[in-house]
Parts: C-alpha cells; structure tokens; sequence
C-alpha cells in the first residue's frame, strides 16, 4: 500500500452518463498527477497538479473531461457523457517534489472504469 | 517513433534464468528513468530507479545507456513471483515531471 488512495475501485456506467472519481494522495505531496490506461499499453499522463493549481493537461484530456484539487489535497476527476471509448483505468499518482533529486511517484491502486 | 519503446514479449523463462528487458527513449534530455512492476489489473509499483550509473538491488540490476539512450533491467535467479509485465518510464518535461511510460514487457517464469 503506497498511501495513495482511489475511490471507487470499479465503476460500470452507461455511455452518456457522468461519472466521477476521487484520489487522495499522501498527506505531505503537493504534487498529484493522473493517467489513463487502456488494455495492453502502459500509463498516459492527463494532467497534474501542484497543490491545487492544474499546471499541465495533455491532449488525451478533451472537453468532456475536468480535473479540481479544490484545497490541495484530494483531486477529483469527472468525465462528462461518457463514451466506449473512456473504459480504462484511471491511475492517481503522488509526488513529493522535494527538489532533493528523488522524484519518484506513488501510484493509487486506480479506478477501473467500463462503459456499455 | 514512440517517446519510450518497449519489447511487448512475452518473454517465457524457467525458474532460475536470467533475463533482461531493454527500453529506449528518444529525448535525449531525460534525466530519471524507473522501472515499474504491474501485476495483471492492478496499479504500477515502483521497482527502481535509473540515475546515471545505475543501481543493483538484490536480484535486479538496472542500467543506464545515454549514448545508446536506452535503460535495462537485468532480472537474475528468476522466480515463479517476477511474473509480471515490467514498464519502464522516463520523467519527462522538466518541472512537470510527468512519466512517460513504454507498453510494458510482459515476463512468464515458469515452474
């Protein structure tokens, strides 16, 4: 157990539904990142927050997609009319960016997500 | 060309081999570099860190190639529990910090 937690764990929606998805990070990391990934390909970066400023969202994350870490703490990530093509799980990574030169990052446990 | 390539396998050793993963980048500016272990349906677990010179811990040995700009992992003594798909990742965009990840090698030690 990293710390990191995800909830929930497993999510099956209809297409076209809203969904939502909370990560709380370890206590003292400021920075809390998300990925997505999909069957038989490694993890793609979506967007990153340092305490609760977004500073960086990929491409993959289109407008149906929204990311808040409203106190710097947890983060939620909301997919809008969801569609097939979103079932992946959805990874929350912690990082203490302590400027000491380890810059490893702690991974949740995800949130698997299907979409019929 | 892919940020980060990886050698999807499956690689199927028996218990005991030696087998070894390489992973290249294509940024040749990249500074850290890690080695995650996944098992099937669950999150990525750090398994080590790529500084410069690389490290050894137990029964693993990664390596850092910057001229060749790839890393490997070296897995020695392999056990049925190594059975895993191995990702390597590369920090990527500076004070982003964001990890760019292969698709993973999938290993198979068998009995």
């Amino acid at each position: 157990d990293t710390g990191v937690s995800q909830n929930p764990r497993h999510k099956i929606t209809k297409r076209g539904q809203n969904v939502t998805f909370r990560c709380d990070p370890i206590s003292e990391h400021n920075r809390l990142y998300w990925y997505r990934q999909t069957l038989g390909q490694g993890p793609e970066f979506l967007t990153y927050f340092q305490n609760e400023a977004q500073l960086e969202k990929s491409r993959l994350l289109s407008d149906r997609f929204s990311a808040e870490r409203p106190k710097g703490s947890f983060s939620t990530l909301e997919i809008q009319r969801t569609e097939q093509g979103d079932s992946a799980m959805y990874l929350c990574a912690s990082f203490p960016a302590t400027g000491r030169g380890d810059n490893e990052q702690f991974f949740g446990p995800g949130t698997r997500l299907t979409v019929l | 060309r892919k940020e980060v390539e990886q050698d999807p396998g499956p690689f199927n050793v028996p218990e005991g081999a030696t087998v070894a993963f390489n992973c290249t980048y294509s940024n040749s500016a990249s500074q850290s570099f890690f080695w995650y272990r996944q098992d099937c349906r669950k999150e990525p677990k750090l398994l080590m860190s790529v500084y410069s010179s690389g490290n050894e811990d137990g029964r693993f040995t990664a390596q850092l190639n910057r001229a060749s700009q790839y890393i490997s992992l070296l897995i020695r003594d392999s056990k049925l529990s190594d059975s895993a798909t191995y990702l390597c990742a590369e920090a990527y965009g500076g004070a982003t910090n964001k990890l760019i990840f292969g698709t993973g090698t999938l290993l198979a030690v068998q009995p």
